[in-house]
């Protein structure tokens, strides 16, 4: 089973961030996490990933808070090729596989 | 150039069918997986071989039987095909190392048995 929880549906407007949310409550010490998404008909792209700090690179920012309980996946300009569903997943070390939730589904309004 | 790719990209055949789907990654990863995503949209992990060995079988049907020639190459075997085997199976691979299993996805076949 999915260690995370995430809002089934959530939309932002063009142009403006996308704040999406997932909770870990019973996330491990030497656990990452993980955010993939899906575009529609297409295979999972790996997005971003963080175990304590904050992350960013050219895609999006990773917002991990203080007790790893929770984070935040931020689009700070979102475009309509931004719909997908949002995977938030945690992954151990030694860990060969990706436990995939339900995810976030993200319609970007025009 | 793909990193990751699929054949065939669609698949229709009758029950009871053999079919096979074949999987070549071009990263140099050591760790295939190969998932399913069923009519629900949830995607789960069928199967995993690092170095041609196979690391992960999360309980699936005998009637599934992974090969792998090579590190680049996963293939999935299916025989006697049922209708609850329509679905979509991606691919991917990975190069474990110290918790950064970043996973490269192919873009999927998709099956529907008749």
């Amino acid at each position: 089973d999915a260690k995370t929880t995430q809002p089934t549906s959530m939309d932002c407007a063009e142009g403006r961030a996308a704040n999406l949310p997932c909770n870990h409550s019973t996330i491990s010490g030497n656990e990452y996490v993980y955010w993939y998404r899906q575009i529609h008909s297409q295979g999972p792209q790996y997005i971003i990933h963080g175990l304590k700090n904050n992350e960013t690179n050219e895609m999006a920012s990773l917002i991990i808070t203080e007790d790893r309980k929770s984070s935040t996946l931020i689009l700070p300009h979102a475009t309509l090729r931004d719909t997908a569903v949002y995977y938030c997943i945690v992954s151990i070390d030694s860990s060969y596989k990706l436990i995939f939730g339900s995810g976030t589904r993200l319609l970007v309004r025009p | 150039d793909t990193a990751v790719s699929q054949t065939p990209k669609y698949l229709v055949t009758q029950m009871g069918n053999d079919k096979s789907i074949k999987c070549e990654q071009n990263l140099g990863h050591d760790t295939m997986y190969w998932y399913k995503q069923d009519s629900k949209k949830f995607l789960k992990i069928m199967f995993s071989y690092n170095n041609k060995e196979l690391i992960i079988n999360e309980t699936v049907p005998n009637r599934f039987s992974p090969k792998s020639p090579d590190k680049a190459h996963l293939n999935l075997h299916i025989n006697s095909l049922e209708l609850g085997d329509s679905a979509v199976y991606f691919c991917a691979s990975s190069q474990p190392g110290q918790g950064e299993e970043t996973q490269y996805f192919g873009p999927g076949t998709r099956l529907l048995v008749l």
